[in-house]
């Protein structure tokens, strides 16, 4: 069975630092691979989302970053955390052809 | 803009009542998926709807895509305390790649009162 994981499930940094989000996937191979961030009791925001090894798309300009070193691996980074930056920041992956998405029990960050 | 708008975005009933929550779009959508949001969890998907003017029933929870494929409910009858939660809509677009990405409503937040 597939299964997602995402760590750390809680980060508080101060503004300034930087940032690394893992995310890795089990069961699977050659998923489709997002990363969204959600406001407090609010709808998902896509923020990239990658094909396979190497590709990214961003979805919205903003100050974070993404890479897939390895098939089943997803990071979201950012050189500098603005206070902007706090929220729940989910992982999710999906088949091509299957739109479900599955996702990750989430990170969430708060920048202070 | 919000392609996907839900509706209500909060809703407090007391258990054993009915509720409906809609996810409405001006845009055709291939198929609708409805999620469930426990607080502090990741989205789990309970339904995907394909076809328009179909019906599918999950225990208590009916749900419904529109004729047009522009539209979804969600229907929950007797509700329950454990109903509570983030209830998300979403449908899918296609990117240039090939790869589905969705686009979610903004939710509707429900709690069932004992």
């Amino acid at each position: 069975s597939q299964t997602i994981h995402q760590w750390p499930a809680t980060l508080v940094q101060p503004v300034g630092s930087p940032l690394s989000l893992e995310c890795t996937v089990e069961g699977t191979s050659n998923p489709n691979l997002y990363w969204y961030r959600q406001a407090a009791g609010r709808g998902l925001q896509l923020l990239f989302y990658s094909v396979g090894i190497g590709q990214i798309s961003s979805e919205v300009p903003q100050n974070l970053s993404a890479s897939r070193p390895q098939d089943r691996q997803f990071i979201l980074s950012s050189k500098k955390l603005l206070l902007s930056d706090s929220g729940f920041y989910l992982c999710a992956w999906s088949v091509d052809w299957d739109g479900t998405q599955y996702f990750g029990p989430g990170t969430r960050l708060l920048v202070l | 803009t919000q392609l996907l708008e839900q509706s209500p975005q909060f809703l407090s009933i007391q258990e054993g009542e009915n509720l409906t929550v809609y996810c409405n779009s001006s845009s055709v959508f291939s198929s609708l998926q409805w999620y469930r949001q426990e607080p502090g969890e990741g989205p789990v998907l309970l339904v995907t709807v394909v076809t328009g003017g179909e019906v599918k029933k999950l225990k208590r929870l009916t749900f419904q895509f529109g004729d047009a494929r522009k539209d979804s409910s969600l229907h929950i009858t007797a509700a329950q305390p454990g109903d509570t939660g983030l209830y998300l809509c979403a449908g899918p677009l296609f990117t240039y790649q090939g790869a589905q990405k969705l686009v979610f409503g903004q939710g509707t937040r429900l709690t069932i009162n004992p």
